[in-house]
C-alpha cells in the first residue's frame, strides 16, 4: 500500500514546465512528502522533500497544498533527460514505500 | 564525490547456492538501507542500519535473507539456499541523517541477481 495516488503517465514538451500531481489525502501530521525519480534501470534519484512549506532546489519545486492532502512536483524547464518514472512517497521515518509512480515522457 | 557502489553488478547463481551482495555507502553516511526491486515495480524495503546496528529487518522475506554492517560502513546482504523467486535487482541506499529532518536516500546502481 503506497498510500499515494499518481497518474500512470504524463507527457511534456521539451522546454516547458512539467507539473506532476500526487494525492496523499490520508497523510498524517508528521509525514513528509518525498519525490524520487528513476531513469531507465538506474537507481532511484532523490529530488526533493517537504513537510508543510513549499520547497525549491536546483532540480525542482515542490508545492504542498495547505491541507497537505496533495502536492505537485514542478520541473521548470523539462529536458529529454528528465524522462523517467517519478515517485511521490509519504513517510515519517526511514522507510520509503514506493508505489508505481508516474512515467513522465518529455518529447522534443 | 563517489556515490554508493555495489558489487557485483550482475550475479548468476544456481538454485540452492548462497550469494553475498556488497554495498559500499557514501563516505560518512550514517544510515544504510537495502531494497529489492522487481521488474516494472518500485523498490521494496528490506532492512535498515544506523551505523552498525540493524534497526529494522521487517522487510526481509524469510530467514534465508540476512544483512550485516559490522563496522558501520560496508554492508553485506546474504541470501542462503537461493530460489528462483529471489531473482531481482537488489539496491542499496545510504543517508547522511539518522533521525529528524527528513530522509533523503542516495541509491547505488544495484546488483542484478538471477537464480537459475
Amino acid at each position: 500500500d503506497a498510500k499515494t495516488t499518481q497518474p500512470t503517465s504524463m507527457d511534456c514538451a521539451e522546454g516547458r514546465a512539467a507539473n506532476l500531481p500526487c494525492n496523499h489525502s490520508t497523510i498524517s501530521g508528521n509525514e513528509y512528502v518525498y519525490w524520487y525519480r528513476q531513469i531507465h534501470s538506474q537507481g532511484p534519484q532523490y529530488i526533493i522533500h517537504g513537510l508543510k512549506n513549499n520547497e525549491t532546489n536546483e532540480m525542482a519545486s515542490l508545492i504542498i497544498t495547505e491541507d497537505r492532502k496533495s502536492s505537485t512536483l514542478i520541473l521548470p524547464h523539462a529536458t529529454l533527460r528528465d524522462t523517467a518514472v517519478y515517485y511521490c512517497i509519504r513517510g515519517s521515518n526511514y522507510k520509503l514505500t514506493f508505489g508505481k509512480g508516474t512515467l513522465l515522457t518529455v518529447n522534443p | 564525490g563517489a556515490g554508493v557502489s555495489q558489487s557485483p553488478r550482475y550475479k548468476v547463481t544456481k538454485r540452492g547456492q548462497d550469494v553475498a551482495l556488497r554495498c559500499d555507502p557514501i563516505s560518512g553516511h550514517v544510515s544504510l538501507y537495502w531494497y529489492r526491486q522487481a521488474l516494472g515495480q518500485g523498490p521494496e524495503f528490506l532492512t535498515y542500519f544506523n551505523y552498525e546496528a540493524q534497526q529494522d529487518k521487517s522487510g526481509l522475506p524469510n530467514d534465508r535473507f540476512s544483512a550485516e554492517r559490522p563496522e558501520g560502513s560496508i554492508s553485506t546482504l546474504t541470501i542462503q539456499r537461493t530460489e528462483q523467486r529471489d531473482s531481482a535487482m537488489y539496491r542499496c541506499a545510504s543517508s547522511p541523517r539518522r533521525t529528524g529532518d527528513g530522509y533523503e536516500q542516495y541509491f547505488g546502481p544495484g546488483t542484478r541477481l538471477t537464480v537459475t
